[in-house]
């Protein structure tokens, strides 16, 4: 079954409106989480590395203005688009590195979330 | 920084035929080198991975090389079967503490009955 939870999986919502998406590691702990953009027909692109306790580390050409990230706890970060707008809209894919608490199946360094399809109308 | 390149872009082969995806990497550094499957509208899962210190690794009709003096790394699938159709993705990663994963272009695989 799967080991990282994103919800929702599917948003649509009004352009200046602010949509959070939560990404969850399910019976592991994660220290690091980190967040993918997905255009269509295009590869996995890094947003940023969320490190539980601390601000996240954004790649470059991401504005950490519009897009928030908080780890609070070592099984949950949320990525908050905020005032977004249609070139906002995107797959947006969380993956979870475990660290500690039962290992999940496969022993990778990284579980990935199913996504959640943004549009901004 | 890490730029990894992946040929061919779109793949099509008969059921039971081979399959081979093909990706370099820039960066001497990296040691993880994991393959990814991506079926539409989920996440990529991971299919098989392989460390720098070995050369090759197999796990039933998937296998990975990878040639580090030559940076380059592939993905073979034999037996190909109609479930294989999907979107791969390779990946190489530097272990600086957590694993920062650089993905390639992607191959969309199609396989016909």
């Amino acid at each position: 079954g799967a080991v990282v939870s994103q919800h929702p999986s599917w948003v649509i919502c009004k352009s200046g409106t602010s949509v959070k998406i939560e990404c969850r590691s399910l019976d592991f702990q994660a220290t690091t989480m980190f967040w993918y953009r997905q255009f269509p027909k295009q590869s996995l692109m890094l947003m940023a590395t969320s490190n539980e306790g601390s601000k996240a580390t954004y790649e470059q050409g991401v504005e950490k203005d519009k897009f928030l990230i908080n780890h609070a706890s070592l099984t949950l970060s949320t990525l908050t688009v905020t005032s977004a707008h249609p070139e906002d809209s995107s797959f947006y894919i969380c993956s979870a590195e475990y660290a500690a608490g039962p290992a999940p199946v496969g022993n990778q360094p990284q579980h990935f979330g199913d996504g959640t399809r943004l549009s901004i109308l | 920084g890490e730029n990894v390149e992946q040929h061919p872009s779109t793949l099509s082969v008969q059921e039971g035929d081979s399959a081979v995806i093909k990706c370099t990497y820039s960066d001497s550094a990296s040691n993880y080198f994991p393959w990814y499957k991506q079926e539409l509208g989920k996440g990529p899962q991971l299919i098989i991975d392989i460390r720098s210190n070995v050369g090759e690794k197999k796990d039933q009709r998937i296998a990975v090389t990878l040639n580090k003096t030559a940076k380059h790394f592939s993905l073979h699938i034999t037996e190909t079967q109609p479930e294989d159709s999907a979107v791969y993705f390779c990946a190489a990663s530097l272990n600086t503490g957590f694993q920062k994963l650089v993905f390639g272009t992607g191959t969309r695989l199609l396989v016909s009955p």
